[in-house]
């Protein structure tokens, strides 16, 4: 079964870090460019960021330009996402998704970043 | 400007039929990048339902179709039934961005 499972989610506080992970299983996932979406309480999905199948070449929304960044790690199927100067608008629930001729075509089921003193 | 403009709701009977707009500019849309659809509903992962303008990925119902012309696409749902409740997205490539964006989100609600 093809799945993307987020995990590293939770409370932190304004102005702190996180990072976040999304586990692949069921394909191969180094074939792939992987992205992260959000989206904020009551609010539509936001595009985030974008990495290459190889990891080197990302792309980064202006939103979060400077304070997010995306890796991945081919040999643990993982790919990550770095959250740095957290705001309280950067609470939004995380998404990761594969990359199929430019279409999302596996998401995974999300996780929940919490931004808040 | 780089948006992708979407009507906030729609809504139709079981049943209907009802399309769900997706207007972009010269530098998504109109530059000829494929538009993507999907299907979001709440506490669930979104769903691709249309893939490069009017693909289904398997396992999506005929009653989803898509199309483009010019800078706008749109999204068409025949025969509405309850389950088709749930949030609409389009997404396409923005050359001025040089990313990717998706429109604000169309909520479908069955009468």
């Amino acid at each position: 079964e093809v799945l993307l499972v987020e995990s590293g989610g939770g409370l932190v506080q304004p102005g702190g870090s996180l990072r976040i992970s999304c586990a692949a299983s069921g394909f191969s996932f180094s074939r792939h460019a992987m992205h992260w979406v959000r989206q904020a309480p009551g609010k539509g999905l936001e595009y985030l960021s974008a990495i290459n199948s190889h990891g080197d070449s990302t792309y980064t929304a202006n939103s979060v330009k400077g304070r997010f960044t995306l890796s991945r790690d081919n040999s643990k199927n993982t790919l990550y996402l770095h959250m740095g100067s957290l705001r309280t608008e950067d609470m939004a629930v995380y998404y990761c998704a594969r990359d199929t001729v430019g279409a999302f075509d596996v998401w995974g089921q999300g996780t929940m970043v919490t931004v808040s003193s | 400007q780089s948006v992708l403009t979407q009507p906030p709701s729609v809504s139709g009977a079981p049943g209907q039929r009802v399309t769900i707009s997706c207007t972009g500019s010269s530098s998504n849309i109109g530059a000829g990048f494929d538009v993507h659809w999907y299907q979001h509903l709440p506490g669930t992962a979104p769903k691709l339902l249309i893939y490069g303008n009017n693909n289904r990925p398997s396992g999506v119902p005929d009653r989803f179709s898509g199309s483009k012309s010019g800078t706008s696409a749109s999204l068409a749902i025949t025969g509405l039934q309850a389950e088709d409740e749930a949030d609409y997205y389009c997404q396409s490539y923005d050359s001025s961005l040089s990313g990717e964006l998706f429109g604000g989100g169309t909520k479908l609600t069955v009468l």
